[in-house]
């Protein structure tokens, strides 16, 4: 089993839509949760840190359950500048961080 | 304004030649991390330097190897490349402390391809 699962995608959405991706995690012992863009031949860049109580930055939501280590991010009124490659990512430790595959999304004008 | 930076961007090395991938900060951050990244897949950590301590995963290939002289720099040295070594090589860096991890910053990669 991957010590971190996505959906496998792709996703092909049309503008303004709203998008799910969920993400799991085999080790509970898991303290620290990301989501990650990638856009096409560039390195990762934080998108934004997941939280226990869950947490909004404008159009994007995180949620996290540890009982069920199940991680998600939400994208409402998605825009064209949203097509990337979504990378969930898991510290363990303090010092590894472990990326799942990636779900590449592309919005459709 | 760049804290995480690679040399060179785009490498080019021959079959079984070795080659060194450069990785440099301006962030004094104490670790740092090699993740080797193929088309379509997940960044995979090959080893990273928490200070000196080198910490090797344990499916890394012994034809990988790093060095890293001072805090600012670390090297990812293939000593006999293959062809199935053709990715994106991304150097990161983080801070921890008192067992917290402060954040991750990436560089922009360096992409080798073998010919």
């Amino acid at each position: 089993r991957k010590e971190v699962e996505q959906d496998p995608g792709p996703f092909n959405v049309p503008e303004g839509a709203t998008v799910a991706f969920n993400c799991t995690y085999s080790n509970s012992a898991s303290q620290s949760f990301f989501w990650y863009r990638q856009d096409c031949r560039k390195e990762p860049k934080l998108l934004m840190s997941v939280y226990s109580s869950g947490n909004e930055d404008g159009r994007f939501t995180a949620q996290l359950n540890r009982a069920s280590q199940y991680i998600s991010l939400l994208i409402r009124d998605s825009k064209l500048s949203d097509s990337a490659t979504y990378l969930c990512v898991v510290i363990q430790g303090a010092q590894k961080l472990v990326f799942g595959q990636g779900t590449r999304l592309t919005i459709n004008p | 304004d760049a804290m995480v930076i690679q040399n060179p961007r785009y490498q080019v090395t021959q079959f079984g030649k070795p080659v060194t991938l450069s990785c440099s900060q301006t962030l004094n951050h104490n670790v740092m991390y090699w993740y080797q990244q193929k088309s379509s897949q997940a960044p995979k950590l090959l080893f990273h330097y928490y200070d000196k301590d080198f910490n090797n995963e344990a499916d890394t290939p012994d034809n990988f190897q790093s060095r890293r002289p001072n805090t600012s720099f670390c090297f990812l040295d293939i000593r006999s490349p293959g062809l199935g070594d053709a990715a994106m090589y991304l150097c990161a860096t983080s801070r921890i402390g008192t067992g917290r991890n402060y954040g991750y910053t990436f560089g922009s990669g360096t992409r080798l391809t073998v010919v």
